[in-house]
C-alpha cells in the first residue's frame, strides 16, 4: 500500500519559536496533501488542504499566517507552526492522495509540545 | 454544515465476540465511507472503505455496510482478537471531493482476553 511519512515524531520547542514538520510520500506522488489537527481523546480535525504547485486552502477558523503550509514538489509537503504557543501543542498529522490512489493515506504524526 | 456522527464513543467485547459501530452522514452527495483504525500515538490506518454504488463490502473479519436512503454506515468486526484493541474513526466525503473527509468522533474499542 501507499506510505506517507513524517519528520520528525515528536518535537519539544519554545513559546515564540518557529517548528517545521514534513510530510513526504514514499511510493507515489502526492496531488494532495491534508494537514489534520488532533487533540487527546478528540477526532482529527483538517486544518489545510495542499495541491502540489499551488497555494494551501486552509479551514475555517485555522490562521494561514501562522500554520504556513509548503507543497513544492509531489512527494513532500511541509507545515511550519510559527510563533508557537502552548494551546499549539497537539499531534498534527498528514495526508495524501495521489494519481491512481482513491484512498487517503495517513502519515504516522508528529506530537508538538510547545513549553 | 456536514457532519457525521459515530456511536457508540466506548464498546467493550469478550474477544470473539463481534463488534458494530454505527455512523450517520449529513451530506447527500457523500459518495464515499472510509473507516480507519488508529492505535495510540500512531496516524489512522486505512482498514476498510466503500462506495455508493455498493451496499456491503467485506474483507475476512471486518465488512462495511452502507444504507445511502437512511444516510447510515456500519463497521462490523467478528471474532475480535485483543489486537482489534484502538480507536476506529468512520469518515464521508463532502463537497463532491473524495479528498474532503469529515470525520467522526471515533469508538473506543476494547477487546478483552
Amino acid at each position: 500500500g501507499a506510505v506517507v511519512s513524517q519528520h520528525p515524531s515528536w518535537v519539544i520547542c519554545k513559546s515564540g519559536t518557529s517548528v517545521k514538520i514534513e510530510c513526504r510520500s514514499l511510493d507515489f506522488q502526492a496531488t494532495t496533501m491534508f494537514w489534520y489537527r488532533q487533540f487527546p481523546k478528540q477526532s482529527l480535525m483538517l486544518m489545510a488542504t495542499s495541491n502540489e504547485g499551488s497555494k494551501a486552502t486552509y479551514e475555517q477558523g485555522v490562521e494561514k499566517d501562522k500554520f504556513l503550509i509548503n507543497h513544492a514538489s509531489l512527494t513532500l509537503s511541509t507545515l511550519t507552526v510559527t510563533s508557537a504557543h502552548p494551546e499549539d501543542s497537539s499531534f498534527y498529522i498528514c495526508s495524501a492522495l495521489g494519481r491512481g490512489i482513491h484512498e487517503q493515506y495517513f502519515g504516522p504524526g508528529t506530537r508538538l509540545t510547545v513549553t | 454544515g456536514e457532519n457525521v456522527e459515530q456511536h457508540p464513543s466506548t464498546l467493550s467485547v469478550q474477544e470473539g465476540d463481534s463488534a458494530v459501530i454505527k455512523c450517520t452522514y449529513s451530506d447527500s452527495a457523500s459518495n464515499y465511507f472510509p473507516w480507519y483504525k488508529q492505535e495510540l500515538g500512531k496516524g489512522p490506518q486505512l482498514i476498510i472503505d466503500i462506495r455508493s454504488n455498493v451496499g456491503e463490502k467485506k474483507d475476512q473479519r471486518i465488512a462495511v455496510t452502507l444504507n445511502k436512503t437512511a444516510k447510515h454506515f456500519s463497521l462490523h468486526i467478528t471474532e475480535t482478537q485483543p489486537e482489534d484493541s484502538a480507536v476506529y474513526f468512520c469518515a464521508a466525503n463532502y463537497g463532491g471531493s473524495q479528498g474532503n473527509l469529515i470525520f467522526g468522533k471515533g469508538t473506543k474499542l476494547s477487546v478483552k482476553p
